[in-house]
C-alpha cells in the first residue's frame, strides 16, 4: 500500500533555531518526493524535489534529503524565521504507467519569538 | 505570482443551497486540475482528477452526484457542491501543473472556506 507518514505531528522551536522534519514513505515505483510549504488557509507552495538520484538539495533555508534505499526524507531547517511557522508536507509520486501523488498528512510547525 | 487562482476564497451558506467554486490556471493551459478537501489539522485528500471535455475521476467514497466538477475549457474548472450540509463545511483547494507529469510541480489555488450553516 502507498503511504507517506511524517513526524513529529507538530513542532514547536524559537525563532533563529534549527529543526529537521521527517518523512518516511512506501510508495513504489518511486518517480519523486516534493515537500511543500502550507500557510494557514493558503494553498501549499513547492519548496524542493527530490528525484531517486538526488541525495540533497536546498532551496535558500531549506535543505532536503533523500535516502532512496531506507525511503525517508528529511526537511531541515535553518535559523527559523516567525514566517516559517506553516504546515510543511511530503508528497511523493509514484509512476506505474499513470502516475499517482500521495501527501503526507503533515507536520505543523510554530516559531515562536 | 500566484499561476492557480481559486473564488471565492470564503462562502457561507444555508443548508441545502449548491455552492461553486472556480479554478483558473491563469498563464497556461491545464488538461487536468485536481480538487482536495482539508478538514482542520489534516492533510488534502484529494477527492477528484477534472479532465477537460471529459468525465471527472472520482476517488473512492465522494459522491459524484455531489461534488459535481464541470472542465469545460483549459483554463477552468468548477467544483460544485450540491445540496450542502454542515458535514460539507470544509477547506477545498484546487491544483494544477504547467506540464503534465509528476516531475512538474503542482501549482495550487489559495483554497475555499465553505461553511454551510
Amino acid at each position: 500500500k502507498n503511504q507517506v507518514e511524517q513526524s513529529p505531528q507538530s513542532l514547536i522551536i524559537l525563532e533563529g533555531k534549527n529543526c529537521t522534519l521527517q518523512c518516511n514513505y512506501t510508495v513504489s515505483p518511486f518517480s519523486n518526493l516534493r515537500w511543500y510549504k502550507q500557510d494557514t488557509g493558503r494553498g501549499p507552495v513547492s519548496l524542493t524535489i527530490m528525484t531517486f538520484s538526488e541525495n540533497t538539495k536546498s532551496n535558500g533555508r531549506y535543505t532536503a534529503t533523500l535516502d532512496a534505499d531506507t525511503k525517508q526524507s528529511s526537511l531541515h531547517i535553518t535559523a527559523s524565521q516567525l514566517s516559517d511557522s506553516a504546515s510543511y508536507i511530503c508528497v511523493v509520486s509514484a509512476d506505474s504507467g499513470g502516475f499517482k501523488t500521495i501527501f503526507g498528512a503533515g507536520t505543523r510547525l510554530f516559531v515562536k519569538a | 505570482g500566484a499561476v492557480v487562482s481559486q473564488h471565492p476564497s470564503r462562502v457561507i451558506c444555508k443548508s441545502g443551497t449548491s455552492v461553486k467554486i472556480e479554478c483558473r490556471s491563469l498563464d497556461f493551459q491545464a488538461t487536468t486540475m485536481f480538487w482536495y478537501r482539508q478538514f482542520p489539522k489534516q492533510s488534502l485528500m484529494l477527492m477528484a482528477t477534472s479532465n477537460e471535455g471529459s468525465k471527472a475521476t472520482y476517488e473512492q467514497g465522494v459522491e459524484k452526484d455531489k461534488f459535481l466538477i464541470n472542465h469545460a475549457s483549459l483554463t477552468l474548472s468548477t467544483l460544485t457542491v450540491t445540496s450542502a450540509h454542515p458535514e460539507d463545511s470544509s477547506f477545498y483547494i484546487c491544483s494544477a501543473r504547467r506540464v503534465e507529469g509528476s516531475g512538474s510541480p503542482l501549482h495550487f489555488g489559495n483554497g475555499t472556506r465553505l461553511t454551510v450553516t
